[in-house]
């Protein structure tokens, strides 16, 4: 089976700029979680969701959105992009239910903000 | 929110030997797990822990969720247990996220 995959793998973007990264979850699981890793830092939770609802936020501005489609998948979006938004952005797949059970992360897709 | 502190912050080894990595947080949790990031940035789920012992080849770990610490051994270490090891919580009440620590960054020289 397929792990997580994530698009795209590296990204530059310029300040002010949008941005939309994609996620497809483990076949079969339900929920996905995002996570920004800055530099020489242990990732921070952004958003969870699951059965396209939105579980849960970390503490970060309105200019990052999310959203799950039916199948599962789910989109990161980031608006008015700032230098500080370059980053690795980690998405992680969880089981069938709600709760965090066992993460798997996806590769990740780099952002650099210019 | 719940903190967890990881120790040593950094540590280099000969190839061959043996390691013993904590991870301390502040709250009683239902979720622990062990994560080492390779040199590319990927996440490898080593274990799901939040109480007790397991066991994986040449990795352990232990939960004592009791004194709300955990450890990781890594026995007759090799270059490609090299990277960041990176224990994360969710809190007991159930907020449905992960909590990372600041990782030990592990380094074995051949």
């Amino acid at each position: 089976d397929a792990g997580v995959t994530q698009s795209p793998t590296h990204l530059i973007k310029t300040r002010g700029q949008h941005v939309t990264l994609r996620c497809s979850p483990i076949s079969g699981h339900k929920s996905v979680s995002w996570y920004q890793q800055v530099l020489g830092q242990g990732p921070q939770f952004i958003f969870q969701y699951y059965e396209k609802e939105e579980r849960g936020r970390g503490n970060f501005p309105d200019r990052f959105s999310a959203r799950q489609f039916p199948n599962y998948s789910s989109e990161l979006n980031v608006n008015a992009l700032l230098l500080g938004d370059s980053a690795l952005y980690l998405c992680a797949s969880g089981g069938e239910g709600p709760s965090t059970d066992t993460q798997y992360f996806g590769p990740g897709t780099r952002l650099t903000v210019l | 929110g719940i903190q967890v502190e990881q120790s040593p912050p950094d540590l280099i080894l000969q190839e061959g030997a043996n390691s013993t990595l904590r991870c301390n947080f502040s709250d009683s949790v239902n979720n622990l797990q062990w994560f080492h990031q390779n040199p590319w940035g990927q996440l490898i789920n080593l274990f799901y822990i939040p109480s007790g012992t397991k066991q994986n080849g040449r990795l352990s770990a232990t939960t004592v969720a009791t004194e709300r610490y955990s450890l990781l051994y890594i026995s007759s270490s090799q270059t490609t247990d090299s990277g960041v090891y990176f224990c994360a919580v969710e809190g007991d009440f159930g907020n449905e996220k992960l909590t990372f620590g600041t990782g030990t960054r592990l380094t074995i020289i051949p």
